[in-house]
């Protein structure tokens, strides 16, 4: 398996533009999860889905970032407008249904994202 | 509110030394503590993981020790070497969170040759 894959790897934009990052979770997983990561704040939680479905997006910093899942070989994460702040790196990460033998979460590469 | 506690957020050792990682956790309810590991500008990726039904788990010269009554787990990293230089995770899982890990907040490693 080619593992998750995630897309662009950067992106640089200027404040006030529309970004959207995009995620393939690797085959048979049915949980896909968008974390954000920077020195201040670490690996953070943004939203996770569960067989396409968002369960929880309490993580979702504000009405700027939305993600959606129209099947289960895609995701996105889309922030509108871009802030600086937003400056991270972007992980997807997908496992299989949560038993404690199955809960690995496997990362895709992440998307360095810089807002000017 | 953090869940899992980690420390220190950085380490420096020298080669052939010993790497030692702290985490804490508070719900007792968490019954699976796996330890990420992050190379620069890679995803983090699973290292090595413990159930509390064990205190102690050795792959290699990465030890994990659990101590279920102090509520704290720790991540020893045996004879460190330059490669190992990388940002180290633990987390905790429990089943009525479907298995889904609460991350601490990272330690940076730095091995020197």
């Amino acid at each position: 398996d080619a593992g998750v894959i995630q897309s662009p790897r950067h992106e640089v934009t200027e404040m006030g533009q529309e970004v959207t990052l995009r995620c393939k979770p690797i085959s048979g997983h049915d949980y896909l999860f968008w974390y954000r990561q920077t020195m201040m704040r670490g690996l953070e939680l943004l939203i996770y889905f569960n067989n396409n479905v968002p369960i929880d997006d309490s993580g979702m910093p504000e009405d700027r970032f939305s993600a959606k899942m129209p099947n289960a070989s895609f995701s996105t994460l889309k922030i509108q407008p871009s802030e600086p702040r937003d400056s991270a790196v972007y992980f997807c990460a997908s496992s299989r249904s949560g038993t404690r033998d199955t809960d690995t979460q496997y990362f895709g590469p992440g998307t360095r994202l810089t807002v000017l | 509110q953090q869940q899992v506690k980690q420390s220190p957020q950085s380490l420096i050792v020298q080669k052939g030394g010993i790497s030692i990682i702290n985490c804490a956790y508070e719900n007792t309810a968490f019954d699976y503590f796996p330890w990420y590991q992050q190379f620069p500008g890679k995803g983090p990726a699973l290292l090595i993981a413990i159930r509390p039904d064990v205190s102690e788990k050795k792959e290699g010269r990465f030890t994990i020790s659990f101590n279920k009554s102090a509520k704290q787990f720790s991540l020893h990293i045996m004879d460190s070497q330059p490669g190992d230089s990388a940002t180290y995770f633990c987390a905790a899982s429990n089943p009525e969170g479907s298995y889904i890990p609460t991350f601490g907040r990272g330690t940076s490693l730095i091995v020197h040759p």
